[in-house]
Order: C-alpha cells, then structure tokens, then sequence
C-alpha cells in the first residue's frame, strides 16, 4: 500500500500567520490518464472530515481561498495564507491513485 | 443540499455482527459511489471500501475484505455496512462517504461485552 506520511505531525500557530504542511508519498501518485489524485481534507474536532482540496490544487467548492495545495509525484503541501480559527483541527492528505486509498497519518493545527 | 444520515451509535459484544446504515437525499442516490471509512479513537484514517449503488459493484480494500459487506437499497436509497465477528479491533467511528467529497457524520461502535 502506497504510504503517505504527513509532517509536522502537530502545527502552532497564531491567528493571521501563514502555515505549510507536507505530505510525501512512497509512490509517485501520477496516473496513468495524467491525473494526480492526491487530495486534502480537514477534520475539525468532533466533525467528520470535509473535502478541501482535490487532485492537488483545485480548490473544493465554498472553501476558503486562503488554502492553496502544490505539488507532483511524491511531493505534496497544502499552505494557509492566514490561519483564522475555523481554521483549527486536523488536516489529513489522502490519495486514490493506487489501490487501496490510503490518508496520511494527520496533522493537527492549534493555537499557539 | 447533499445529506448522509448514518444510524445511531452501536454496542455490541465480540463475536457478533452489526449492520451501518447511511441514507442519502439531495441527489440522484446511483450516481455516486458511497465509501466507507475507519477512524479509530484518536487515530487517522482507512477506507474500508466501495461500493456502486447503479450496479451493486464492490471494491474493498484487502485489509476488510473479511470483515466488512457493503450493500445499498435504491428504493430507500440507502446504503449498509455489515462488520461481521467483532472484535476491540473494530471499536471505532465509521463514515460513510460520497466519493469523499460528502461525509455522513460517523457512527461509534463500541465492541464490549
């Protein structure tokens, strides 16, 4: 199974201030067709996940434009541009390239 | 708008089986896969598997192939999970979701005697 491992694990940081995330892959997550199905999720605390970012940068309808993601093979990062408090909880990146998905192990985002 | 409904919070003993229920509304119910996924306590995340609600096809991941059953009724448009012969192991929050873009909002088992 394709392992995505997420760093920091946990994230400090104050309202207004910029924060990157990464998520690095044991495989490259380029398909065949040519797309890259890595996306990004944030599950904030006691709600279920909430799809964020798709096929590494596209933006998932009603999310806020403050979140960006970049990436390609087995390199990928989602930046906010401006924590705002909603902002806090767990972020997890998760991939359908290869079979079984497969989600990275998480990183939390809190208040410093 | 998109609605999940997942059944409420189960507790059952090891060795039984419990049937997840996640019913949809505000789309066309055979359009979208349904997924279905894992969180232990405190933990991330596994997907467990799919399934198309048109066609009745499943796909699972190895892992819960023996342990999970995914079916779906489009009258109810509704779609089941089954986790046979539970253990602690399977004590955990499950969600379903569609294509992982809309989630339910989990069910607790809790696996206890």
């Amino acid at each position: 199974d394709v392992v995505l491992t997420q760093t920091p694990p946990t994230l400090s940081a104050t309202i207004g201030q910029s924060v990157s995330i990464s998520c690095r892959s044991s495989q490259s997550l380029l398909h065949s067709n040519g797309n890259t199905y890595l996306n990004w999720l944030l599950q904030r605390p006691g709600q279920p996940p909430q799809l964020l970012i798709y096929l590494v940068s596209r933006l998932e309808s009603g999310v806020p434009n403050r979140f960006s993601g970049s990436g390609s093979g087995t390199d990928f990062t989602l930046k906010i541009s401006g924590v705002e408090a909603e902002d806090l909880g767990v972020y997890y990146c998760v991939q359908s390239t290869h079979a079984p998905r497969t989600f990275g192990g998480g990183t939390k985002l809190e208040l410093k | 708008q998109v609605n999940l409904l997942q059944s409420g919070a189960a507790l059952v003993k090891p060795g039984a089986s419990v049937k997840l229920s996640c019913k949809a509304s505000g789309y066309t119910f055979t359009d979208y896969y349904i997924h279905w996924v894992k969180q232990s306590h405190g933990k991330s995340l596994e997907w467990i598997g799919y399934i198309n609600p048109n066609s009745g096809y499943t796909n699972y991941n190895e892992k819960f192939k023996s342990k999970a059953t995914l079916t779906v009724d489009k009258s109810t448009n509704t779609a089941y999970m089954e986790l046979s012969r539970l253990t602690s192991e399977d004590s955990a929050t499950y969600y379903c979701t569609r294509s992982i873009t809309n989630w339910g909002q989990g069910v607790m088992v809790t696996v206890s005697s």
